[in-house]
């Protein structure tokens, strides 16, 4: 059972660019969550999916920061006109379906950490 | 409004030794669940534990035992003989289980194991 899958590891931006992110989920995994961390800090809810509905995004989400998730698998992050105080670690997260054992939880991949110049 | 609060930054023992890292946490919900994650250097969190609200029994897991108390609204991990490779940063996390499914994350603490 492969973990949640995030692409790229890094990315370095200029000021102004387009960045999208890419998560894969775990297989069977409904729910998919996205957040963000700044160095010393914890991480910070941004949004989260259940298959491919948009149910909670956070007021963290300005309105240069797209989230989505087409068929319900995988999902990306866009984040347009990028500013230096977008250069952070960007989590995905998932986990099971309702019903399901452990469904509470939340497994996270790698992270891609963005650096804008 | 949710909140997590882990007061110890930073935390530096020496191999061997037990270390407690702590976990305040504030909620109105009657129903809520914490975890226990570690991120060590390479980035990536790692879940340990997961405690729903109305199940107070300690765990223990290995060197690893959490001690979750309502009354103080606290949520204790302790590391018993402490290891080298449990050198990372350390996040307790509340989650409601009233409708919302966003973690809300303290700040960490950054332990060190010194050999």
């Amino acid at each position: 059972d492969t973990g949640v899958s995030q692409d790229p590891r890094h990315k370095i931006t200029k000021r102004g660019q387009n960045v999208t992110f890419r998560c894969d989920p775990i297989s069977e995994h409904n729910r998919l969550y996205w957040y963000r961390q700044t160095l010393g800090q914890g991480p910070e809810f941004l949004t989260y999916f259940q298959n491919e509905a948009q149910l909670e995004k956070s007021r963290l989400l300005s309105d240069r920061f797209s989230a989505e998730r087409p068929k319900g698998s995988f999902s990306t992050l866009e984040i347009q006109r990028t500013e230096q105080g977008d250069s952070a670690m960007y989590l995905c997260a998932s986990s099971l379906p309702l019903g399901q054992g452990a469904r509470e939880t939340q497994y996270f991949g790698p992270g891609t950490r963005l650096l804008v110049l | 409004a949710q909140k997590v609060t882990q007061a110890q930054t930073e935390i530096s023992v020496v191999e061997k030794e037990d270390v407690t890292l702590d976990c305040v946490y504030e909620t109105r919900d009657t129903t809520y669940y914490l975890f226990w994650y570690k991120q060590p250097p390479s980035g990536e969190l790692v879940f340990l534990i997961r405690r729903n609200s109305f199940d107070e029994q300690n765990e223990i897991s290995g060197r690893y035992s959490w001690n979750f108390q309502k009354s103080t609204s606290s949520f204790n991990f302790t590391i018993t003989a402490s290891q080298v490779v449990d050198s990372a940063v350390y996040f307790c996390a509340l989650r409601s289980g009233a409708g919302s499914y966003q973690l809300t994350f303290g700040k960490g603490t950054k332990l060190s194991v010194i050999p």
